[in-house]
């Protein structure tokens, strides 16, 4: 059973470009939350995806944008990269479920280190 | 909105003594979970332990327990017989929702060394 896959495990960029990281959840879930981890402290939520759009927001900028694909995987955008957007980049899968209840749970990838210079 | 707070920022503990760590959590919902959980030098967050809020039985796994105290907003984790693979960072998180698919909220999370 695959857990929730990441790709790709590092990445470099520059200062104003842009980088997509890629999300494939556990199988058998359908919904997926990214989250942005700055070093020495705790993961914060950027959105949520489920049914291909975006469900919930956290407090970050439209420069981070996201899709969902009908096979449930994501993708994460992120615009006019700044310094301060070096991160680990979490992405979490659970079931939502066609009765809205779901499961509680949320597994979590490995990350994507994100550094820009 | 939901604010998790860890005040130790790192801890360490003899292998197979026990240790526990503290959390604090500000909430307005009255249906919500606590979880905690666990992250190794390889990055990957691993759910150590959850709390449905409604429950008064504090949640065991195993080794893991946890100390919920609602009224007071505080849920520590204790770890007995610690093991060298403990080692980790440790965090604590909220979610207002009995639907998991909704945010998490993490403290900002407590090291934990497990000296042999």
């Amino acid at each position: 059973d695959a857990g929730v896959t990441q790709s790709p495990t590092h990445l470099i960029k520059t200062r104003g470009q842009q980088v997509t990281l890629r999300c494939s959840p556990k199988s058998g879930h359908d919904t997926v939350s990214w989250y942005q981890q700055a070093l020495g402290q705790g993961p914060q939520f950027i959105f949520q995806y489920y049914e291909e759009e975006e469900r919930q927001r956290g407090n970050f900028p439209d420069r981070f944008s996201g899709h969902q694909f009908p096979n449930y995987s994501s993708e994460l955008n992120v615009n006019a990269l700044l310094l301060g957007d070096s991160a680990l980049y979490l992405c979490a899968s659970s079931l939502f479920g066609t009765s809205g209840r779901g499961s509680y749970e949320q597994y979590f990838g490995p990350g994507t280190r994100l550094t820009v210079t | 909105a939901q604010t998790v707070t860890q005040s130790q920022p790192e801890m360490s503990v003899q292998e197979a003594e026990t240790v526990t760590l503290s959390c604090t959590y500000d909430t307005s919902e009255n249906n919500y979970y606590l979880f905690w959980y666990k992250q190794p030098p390889s990055r990957q967050m691993i759910l150590v332990i959850r709390q449905e809020a409604y429950k008064q039985q504090n949640a065991t796994e195993n080794r893991f327990s946890v100390n919920f105290q609602k009224a007071a907003k505080s849920f520590s984790l204790k770890i007995s017989d610690s093991q060298l693979g403990d080692t980790a960072m440790y965090f604590c998180a909220s979610s207002h929702s009995l639907n998991a698919g909704n945010m998490l909220t993490f403290g900002g999370g407590t090291r934990l060394m497990v000296k042999p």
